[in-house]
């Protein structure tokens, strides 16, 4: 099977620009979670999409944004970009249906905002 | 809130000595507990997980075990390799989503 893919692998925005940021999961699952990795604050939770919807939601500000297409493809979209957003974004994906299932994480998209 | 404590590193070893890494966490219920790896400019991967009290998971060496009674999950190694240096992440899964700790950096010298 195929892993968990993102892209682009890089990007480089000016402050107040908006960024999409796309993943695609693992054949069959439904479940794509997005994280964002950054020195300071390490790996902090945003949302989690299933099956279209969103089912879980971190502590991030609206400009924070995503959807789940019917394919579960995945993305993620932040408006009015900050200094404080460069970090490495992380998508995962997994079957969605219990807790014990493993998240399978994506080589990740670098964000500099300059 | 739920939270999760890892031993602090840097971590440097020399090749063949034996590894512990601390991981304690503060969760309601019964969460999943999970070991993630994540190699220079890499995402992370799997490398371990434990779905109950007192399971014991395992791979490529490492090994930790869910101890619910001391809320910790505590990763092991009896041989390291310098191809085991890498930034180590415990991560309880809980109210559907990953609680990463800080992360411990270990170097593996030859």
């Amino acid at each position: 099977k195929a892993g968990v893919t993102q892209t682009p692998r890089y990007l480089i925005k000016t402050r107040g620009q908006q960024v999409t940021l796309s993943c695609s999961p693992i054949s069959g699952h439904r479940s794509v979670s997005w994280y964002q990795q950054t020195p300071g604050q390490g790996l902090q939770f945003l949302f989690e999409y299933f099956s279209e919807t969103q089912r879980n939601k971190g502590n991030f500000p609206g400009r924070f944004s995503g959807r789940q297409f019917s394919n579960s493809r995945s993305e993620m979209n932040v408006s009015t970009l900050e200094l404080g957003d460069s970090a490495l974004y992380l998508c995962a994906s997994s079957p969605g249906t219990s807790r014990a299932d493993t998240q399978y994480f994506g080589p990740g998209t670098r964000l500099t905002v300059l | 809130g739920d939270s999760v404590t890892q031993m602090e590193g840097p971590v440097t070893l020399s090749e063949e000595a034996f590894l512990t890494i601390n991981c304690t966490y503060t969760a309601t219920g019964y969460p999943s507990l999970f070991w993630y790896v994540q190699y220079p400019g890499e995402g992370l991967q799997l490398l371990l997980k434990a779905t109950k009290a007192d399971d014991k998971g395992s791979n490529k060496g490492f090994e930790a075990t869910y101890r619910k009674e001391t809320t910790s999950f505590h990763l092991e190694k009896g041989s390291v390799q310098v191809s085991d240096s890498a930034v180590y992440f415990c991560a309880p899964y809980q109210g559907g989503k990953l609680i990463f700790g800080q992360g411990t950096e270990l170097s593996v010298k030859p």
